[in-house]
């Protein structure tokens, strides 16, 4: 079974600091993880991926995550938050075998304050 | 990445009626997946949606409540039945390009009154 946890319901960090989501996951074999956005009334948006080689993976507007395999962990990360960075933010995960029925965590809310 | 148009983006339906959802996408994909989102909240995989086969539901979801058409491999639709106010939600189509990561339909958004 695979299973994610993002164990914050919400971060909030000042406009230019830098911020972390933090998401660990569970599966039995090989990981591939995601990180997703969704902005108020839109749809969801890919982030960035982690499949396979450098454990820093970079994505989309200046986010980046870390793979971490010992602590089972892979937490979004950006250097200097932005107001409009403001968003729900879903960490998810599957076994690379389990195709296409990701695992998506409960989401944390961001909010970037000026 | 492909892309999903889904519609209706939103619909307000009385109870005991059905509404039907339709994605279709701009290339041909194996797989199409179907998820509910409670607003705010995360997302529930209804059911995978493979061209030429049955539908596979997930835990405590049932073709009879939630009815899936795949006549191609650009085309799905997902049709919630007998509807009640609990059916109220954001109901999302998305297709998976390998390893890729989820693409998403913009979502309807349904509410039973």
């Amino acid at each position: 079974a695979q299973s994610v946890a993002q164990p914050e319901d919400q971060v909030n960090v000042a406009e230019g600091n830098p911020l972390t989501v933090k998401c660990t996951y569970s599966v039995s074999g090989n990981p591939y993880l995601f990180w997703y956005v969704q902005y108020p009334n839109r749809g969801l948006q890919f982030l960035l991926k982690y499949i396979t080689g450098d454990n820093l993976v970079k994505g989309s507007y200046g986010f980046e995550a870390e793979f971490n395999k010992s602590q089972t962990s892979f937490h979004l990360k950006k250097p200097s938050a932005l107001v409009s960075d403001s968003a729900l933010y879903f960490c998810a995960v599957r076994e690379y075998t389990n195709a296409g029925k990701s695992t998506f965590g409960d989401g944390t809310t961001l909010t970037v304050k000026p | 990445s492909a892309v999903i148009s889904q519609k209706p983006s939103r619909d307000i339906c009385q109870r005991g009626t059905s509404l039907t959802i339709q994605c279709q996408v701009d290339s041909q994909v194996t797989m199409m997946f179907w998820y509910r989102q409670q607003p705010g909240q995360s997302l529930t995989l209804i059911a995978t949606a493979n061209q030429g086969s049955e539908a596979t539901y997930e835990s405590g979801f049932v073709i009879d409540k939630f009815p899936i058409s795949r006549p191609n491999l650009t085309f799905s639709t997902l049709t919630v039945s007998n509807m009640s106010p609990e059916d109220s939600s954001i109901y999302l189509c998305s297709v998976e390009a390998g390893g890729d990561g989820y693409t998403f339909g913009s979502g309807t958004r349904l509410t039973v009154v």
